[in-house]
């Protein structure tokens, strides 16, 4: 399959301050990106879909000023949590997929701890 | 609302045996269904796709069926190991490759 790399795959940082996760996709051209969270004890929720230049689309209930999404390059897109708090620490995913894939193949994942 | 529901949410078993878990999801339009293994702290390791007009796949000791008109999909595990034991998540493709997820499965299979 194809390969997806996210970084950083742990982070901490504190409350008010702004964190960046990195989406890549090594070995094809990603035309649309997904991000994802998953709660402790929490299925994977769908946050965002972004498609290369152009803005994300959030889905209902996610904040777009807070959870910044760009997709600026066809390997490459970032998640920037804004002014971070305590209740935004989570697992954070990410999935790519190509032009002619029928399926997103996903990052490792970033554990977000805000303290 | 797009809605995937597994069953059971945990399950413990002796080593060798068949295991069956079950998903279900709202609304029939779907693009695929997915089945992916999780480990603790870990990501996502994909196991089965099934496209919408596939009604199975198989992949070594795994089987994954998927009926469209109930909407549901099966993942059976043939003689469980210990290795098997992780959380199994289940999820719902639409056209546009969003992926809706249940809450998993959690498997523990203990020698």
């Amino acid at each position: 399959g194809a390969v997806v790399s996210q970084h950083p795959s742990r982070v901490i940082c504190k409350s008010g301050t702004s964190v960046k996760i990195e989406c890549r996709s090594l070995d094809f051209q990603a035309t649309t990106m997904f991000w994802y969270r998953q709660f402790p004890k929490q299925s994977l929720m769908l946050m965002a879909t972004s498609n290369e230049g152009s803005k994300a689309t959030y889905e209902q209930g996610v904040e777009k000023d807070k959870f910044l999404i760009n997709h600026a390059s066809l390997t490459l897109s970032t998640l920037t949590v804004t002014s971070a708090h305590p209740e935004d620490s989570s697992f954070y995913i990410c999935s790519a997929m190509g032009r002619l894939f029928t399926e997103a193949f996903f990052g490792q994942g970033t554990r977000l701890t805000v303290v | 609302k797009q809605e995937v529901t597994q069953i059971p949410a945990a399950l413990s078993v002796p080593e060798g045996e068949n295991l069956v878990l079950n998903c279900s999801f709202t609304d029939s339009a779907i693009y695929n269904l997915q089945w992916f293994r999780q480990d603790p702290g870990k990501g996502l390791t994909s196991l089965l796709l099934i496209q919408s007009s596939q009604r199975e796949q198989t992949s070594g000791r795994l089987n994954a069926s998927l009926d469209k008109s109930s909407g549901r999909s099966t993942l059976y595990i043939a003689a469980s190991q210990p290795g098997d034991s992780a959380t199994y998540l289940c999820a719902k493709g639409s056209t546009l490759g969003r992926l809706y997820f249940g809450r998993g499965t959690q498997l523990t299979v203990w020698p």
